[in-house]
């Protein structure tokens, strides 16, 4: 069975520095792209990135180019998604999205509600 | 970039109602069109790939339909499951995988 599990909520501090995980199990995790989906509160899905586990192959939304880095670990099965300098306005749900050629983001993680705050 | 316009943002329907919900793509982006359900809490759920695939598990009440830049996502016959918020998501460039803003379904 496929599944993406996400780290927990996180509360931070505005400049403090945060990096949340996607443990993906029950497939091959080197051969399929993980995205991830930010969901601010109240509001719609916005692409965020995406990379390829195999080569690292990593493209990033216009809108989060430079404000996050996505990586993965091939070795433990896990992508992550991290901020150097968090603001308030990155308070957010961030989803981990399996994404496959032909059928587009299958299966998704349960969602990682970071709450950014002084 | 590719734009996703999703209309309209909210819909009152009834139970049983036939209802259709439109995403059109600034540029052309083939058949590589999905549909997902997201519920209020919850992750999203995929309904429908490369515009018309129904996934797997997924009720025969839901159709897609379209290509190129225009898609539709009908619910034949609205169940009170169905009451939630749907959103489209083009998939034809890794570059930049867009979503709509999504459809609000709301009981009438």
């Amino acid at each position: 069975e496929v599944q993406l599990v996400q780290s927990g909520a996180e509360v931070k501090k505005p400049g403090e520095s945060l990096k949340i995980s996607c443990k993906a199990t029950g497939y091959s995790f080197m051969f399929y792209w993980i995205a991830w989906v930010r969901q601010m509160p109240g509001k719609g899905l916005e692409w965020m990135g995406i990379i390829y586990p195999s080569d690292s192959d990593t493209r990033y939304s216009p809108s989060f180019q430079g404000q996050v880095t996505i990586s993965a670990d091939k070795s433990i099965s896990t992508a992550y998604l991290q901020w150097s300098s968090l603001k308030a306005s990155d308070t957010a749900m961030y989803y981990c999205v399996r994404h496959e050629a032909d059928t587009g983001s299958d299966y998704w993680g349960q969602g990682t509600l970071v709450t950014v705050s002084s | 970039d590719i734009q996703m316009t999703q209309s309209p943002s909210t819909l009152s329907a009834s139970v049983g109602d036939r209802v259709t919900i439109t995403c059109r793509a600034s540029h052309s982006i083939n058949n590589w069109l999905a549909w997902y359900q997201q519920k209020p809490g919850k992750a999203p759920n995929l309904l429908i790939y490369k515009a018309s695939i129904l996934q797997s598990g997924v009720p025969s009440r839901f159709s897609g339909s379209g290509s190129g830049t225009q898609f539709t996502l009908t619910i034949s016959s609205l169940q009170p499951d169905d009451f939630a918020t749907y959103y489209c998501q083009q998939y034809d460039s890794y570059s930049l995988l867009t979503f709509g803003g999504g459809t609000k379904v709301e009981i009438k």
